[in-house]
């Protein structure tokens, strides 16, 4: 099972909400990763985690908060979003966070926040 | 930051015919990755090229590496209807621990 999931795949909501995206992977993968993409842009990394624990935050905002409950799971939580992140934010895993592994990238969320 | 550095930005091709899409980076690297991306969908790894390889094929796919000048390009021989879409390459640069850099993607048009 090469698959990484990502529910739901269509997001809406206002900015007073308060939602989470949710990732998983079956493929014993040790590192997992979100990024955010806006439109015709490249994806751009917020937030790795390696074993389970949070190495790297990309300055992003404190109203996103990522979550990583087991090795197979990891949660994007939102909350008082701004329209400007209204992006799709795709959940991706490779075997470790070092050098040399590919990336698995799930279909990803397409948030649109009003 | 941004790694990497797509040329064309775009490119529309009739199926059959060959693409090239090149790829300049700032930095001294790992290894190079390709990626292509569906319209609105996620990313799909194609090939991975380490600092000390000079090129790479994969099917259809041809990738090489200039270290020297710091660029790449992925040729894609007989392309089909089915290889449009967007292409990514991101870079692992020396010290970032397998974080990925992505470039600015060249669309890719292909015509039957």
């Amino acid at each position: 099972d090469t698959e990484v999931t990502q529910t739901p795949k269509h997001l809406v909501m206002g900015m007073t909400n308060k939602k989470s995206l949710k990732c998983e992977q079956h493929m014993g993968h040790r590192a997992m990763y979100w990024y955010k993409q806006k439109a015709k842009k490249p994806p751009e990394l917020m937030f790795v985690y390696s074993y389970e624990k949070l190495s790297i935050n990309e300055s992003v905002p404190s109203r996103f908060s990522p979550e990583c409950p087991n090795s197979s799971l990891l949660n994007l939580h939102l909350h008082a979003l701004q329209p400007e992140d209204s992006a799709l934010y795709l959940c991706a895993s490779s075997q470790e966070r070092v050098q040399s592994y590919e990336q698995y990238f799930g279909p990803g969320t397409r948030l649109t926040v009003t | 930051s941004q790694q990497g550095e797509e040329d064309p930005q775009a490119l529309s091709i009739q199926e059959g015919e060959n693409a090239t899409m090149n790829c300049s980076y700032k930095t001294s690297i790992n290894n190079l990755q390709w990626y292509r991306q569906n319209s609105g969908r996620g990313l799909v790894h194609l090939i991975l090229i380490r600092s000390n390889e000079r090129e790479k094929h994969s099917g259809r796919l041809r990738v090489t590496l200039d270290t020297s000048k710091k660029s790449s390009s992925l040729l894609i021989t007989a392309s089909r209807a089915a290889d449009t879409a967007s292409y990514f390459c991101a870079t692992d640069p020396e010290g970032s621990q397998g974080n990925l850099i992505f470039g600015k993607g060249t669309k890719l048009s292909v015509k039957p």
